[in-house]
């Protein structure tokens, strides 16, 4: 069965810091990934997603950045993070023709 | 691009009773329609989903219901208990070759024991 990893789960970082978010997949091949942004209370932003090694797409313009250096691997970025970035980072990945998609269990960001 | 509206946002129900919960979206030619639960400090999981071609999907307590003419589709949860409380997306997936789901902006359901 396929499964999603993601990591750290929680982190605090001060403003200026880099910030890097990593999630894998298992039991699967060729996914598509995201990674999504969620603020207190708020809904489910699309931050980027990815179709193949490589290939990133940016929803949102912002000091936060994607790679995807192998088939299932998902790296979320920035070289200095904003008090705005703080929030709940979530990865998730669907089947290529299917819309069924599959989250992480979370990484919650505090930037102070 | 497509666009999905939620409603209520938020929702107070007794526990035992239904609790419905709408959505429409805006590109007609989308053919697929997920149902998320987030429960509080937790990822969203898919509860149940719906495909263009069905009218109404049923699973115990919970059942969707889609309209394509009014492009709209309704969250039923009957009998409703205290852990159904939780925030509930419904999301839409367009059709051509670049598809990404399109989320709602969530309704808060609160269950009162």
């Amino acid at each position: 069965s396929q499964t999603i990893h993601q990591w750290p789960a929680t982190l605090v970082q001060p403003v200026g810091s880099p910030l890097s978010l990593e999630c894998t997949v298992e039991g699967t091949s060729n996914p598509n990934l995201y990674w999504y942004r969620q603020a207190a209370g708020r809904g489910l932003q699309l931050l980027f997603y990815s179709v193949g090694i490589g290939q990133i797409s940016s929803e949102v313009p912002q000091n936060l950045s994607a790679s995807r250096p192998q088939d299932r691997q998902f790296i979320l970025s920035s070289k200095k993070l904003l008090l705005s970035d703080s929030g709940f980072y979530l990865c998730a990945w669907s089947s290529r023709g299917s819309g069924e998609l599959f989250f992480g269990e979370g990484s919650r960001l505090t930037v102070l | 691009g497509e666009n999905v509206e939620q409603h209520p946002s938020t929702l107070s129900v007794q526990e035992g009773d239904s609790a419905v919960i709408k959505c429409t979206y805006s590109d007609s030619a989308s053919n697929y329609f997920p149902w998320y639960k987030q429960e509080l400090g937790k990822r969203p999981q898919l509860i149940i989903d719906i495909r263009s071609n069905v009218g109404e999907k049923k699973d115990q307590r919970i059942a969707v219901t889609l309209n394509k003419t009014a492009k709209h589709f309704s969250l039923h949860i009957t009998e409703t208990q205290p852990e159904d409380s939780a925030v509930y997306f419904c999301a839409a997936l367009p059709s051509g070759s670049a598809r990404q789901l399109t989320f709602g902006s969530g309704t808060q359901l609160t269950v009162l024991p």
